[in-house]
């Protein structure tokens, strides 16, 4: 089973829609959680971090569920801009005591106008 | 602030030849990763240095890869001889702390390599 499970899209939704993306994780002692962008063929960019108690930054709402190892991103009123690869990312202190980042294959969305 | 430098940028050669990458990382991080992304598939850890020390290097195939951080600021990770399945793009990142922290990555815009 991998780390981290991702549906990989892809998403194509018109302009102002709202998109929700999911992901989940094996390992129940992670320790930290955190979205990625990667627009084509370009590098990932830290989009947000996941707090358990949820967190919010514009028009993007992050929440973490320990429980159900769930973690998800909505978009809000989506943007021609917003075009991307959205990587879910997952903290694992297995195999290092600085722990490992472990990615998602990611979920293509695409904003149309 | 100039961010994660790598070179090449794209490097094509042929099977079992031998292939060098390049990465200077932002000025102050004291750990850098590699990582492999293939087509369609998240980025995945190759081997972490914290200084020029290997943090991590439990994913890295060292019967044909091999990675050093001399001095502590630039690295170099090669593969000899390549196979077709090395077929990536090679992302170096930066960061201030260990990937424990922050977890923010400051990745370079990385290496594409076809191997024919």
């Amino acid at each position: 089973r991998k780390e981290v499970e991702q549906d990989p899209g892809p998403f194509n939704v018109p302009e102002g829609a709202t998109v929700a993306f999911n992901c989940t994780y094996s390992n129940s002692a992670s320790q930290s959680f955190f979205w990625y962008r990667q627009d084509c063929r370009k590098e990932p960019k830290l989009l947000m971090s996941v707090y358990s108690s949820g967190n919010e930054d514009g028009r993007f709402t992050a929440q973490l569920n320990r429980a159900s190892q769930y973690i998800s991103l909505l978009i809000r009123d989506s943007k021609l801009s917003d075009s991307a690869t959205y990587l879910c990312v997952v903290n694992d202190i297995r195999g290092s005591t600085l722990g490992r980042l472990y990615f998602g294959r990611g979920t293509q969305l695409t904003v149309w106008p | 602030e100039a961010g994660v430098a790598q070179s090449p940028r794209y490097k094509i050669i042929e099977k079992r030849q031998s292939v060098a990458f390049w990465c200077n990382p932002i000025s102050g991080h004291a750990t850098l990763y590699w990582y492999q992304q293939i087509l369609g598939q998240g980025p995945k850890l190759l081997i972490q240095f914290q200084n020029n020390g290997v943090v991590d290097d439990s994913q890295l195939p060292k019967d044909r890869f091999s990675a050093e951080r001399l001095k502590g600021v630039d690295s170099t990770l090669k593969i000899q001889p390549a196979k077709l399945e090395d077929s990536a793009v090679y992302l170096c990142a930066s960061s201030l702390v260990g990937q424990g922290g922050t977890g923010e990555l400051f990745f370079g815009e990385g290496s594409r390599l076809t191997v024919l």
